[in-house]
């Protein structure tokens, strides 16, 4: 099973602020990996999908990359509506699995 | 658009089975989408439970091994949903309860999902 290590658990941030999201794959998934971000009472909302491009009707604010195993989610000039629960998730192999989600807070 | 729809009882006695029903809208439950099941136990992140899509005449299914075979998703041409059960439940099982759909235009990343339900299990 691939395990998904998402870093910071905790991110303190304000509004206007960039947010820098990590997260790393035990082994590999190649590119088919995504981000949701997930507000309580909400279903979660798929932001990034295959590392880097943007599912539809995400602002250009939330950018996706990787680098090998390593995946980034920047979120630029935050928003009040940003702050949040981001998992990241793999879609390379089966059992497909979550990260255990950072917190973006206020 | 699409739209989806979890139903079920909300309460479960511990060793029964929990039942789940997706309810699908705005597109066919038949073709190359995979419609999975999500969950979140309080205060936990997410757990990607299974998923099955209807292609042709087959129904092609992935489960999470971490539930032990007690997973079955099954689908409903006739009433374009799709379902969850859950055998012998216990205490951990109780979880909010996501229905979601991957779609070939989302590259099969689950792009469309229901509001989600919440399972308690207790006697």
């Amino acid at each position: 099973e691939i395990e998904l290590t998402q870093s910071p658990v905790t991110l303190s941030l304000s509004p206007g602020e960039r947010a820098t999201l990590s997260c790393r794959a035990s082994q590999t998934v190649s590119g088919y990996l995504a981000w949701y971000q997930h507000r309580p009472g909400q279903a979660p909302r798929l932001l990034i999908y295959d590392a880097s491009y943007r599912a539809t009707g995400v602002p250009a604010r939330f950018s996706g990359n990787r680098s090998g195993a390593d995946f980034t989610l920047t979120i630029s000039d935050l928003e009040p509506e940003d702050f949040a629960i981001y998992y990241c998730h793999q879609r390379h192999t089966w059992p497909l699995s979550f990260g255990q989600g950072t917190k973006l807070e206020i | 658009q699409v739209q989806l729809q979890e139903s079920g009882p909300r309460l479960v006695k511990p060793s029964e089975s929990l039942s789940l029903s997706c309810v699908v809208s705005g597109a066919s439950i038949i073709g190359s989408t995979w419609w999975s099941w999500v969950r979140q136990a309080p205060e936990k992140g997410l757990e990607w439970i299974g998923e099955i899509s209807h292609t042709g005449s087959t129904n092609y299914t992935n489960y999470n091994p971490s539930l032990n075979s007690r997973v079955t998703i099954s689908i409903d041409k006739a009433k374009n949903q799709f379902s969850l059960k859950l055998d012998s439940v216990t205490a951990a099982d109780t979880a909010i309860y996501y229905c979601a759909g991957g779609r070939p235009s989302g590259k099969f990343y689950m792009d469309v999902w229901g509001s989600g339900t919440t399972v308690s299990v207790s006697s």
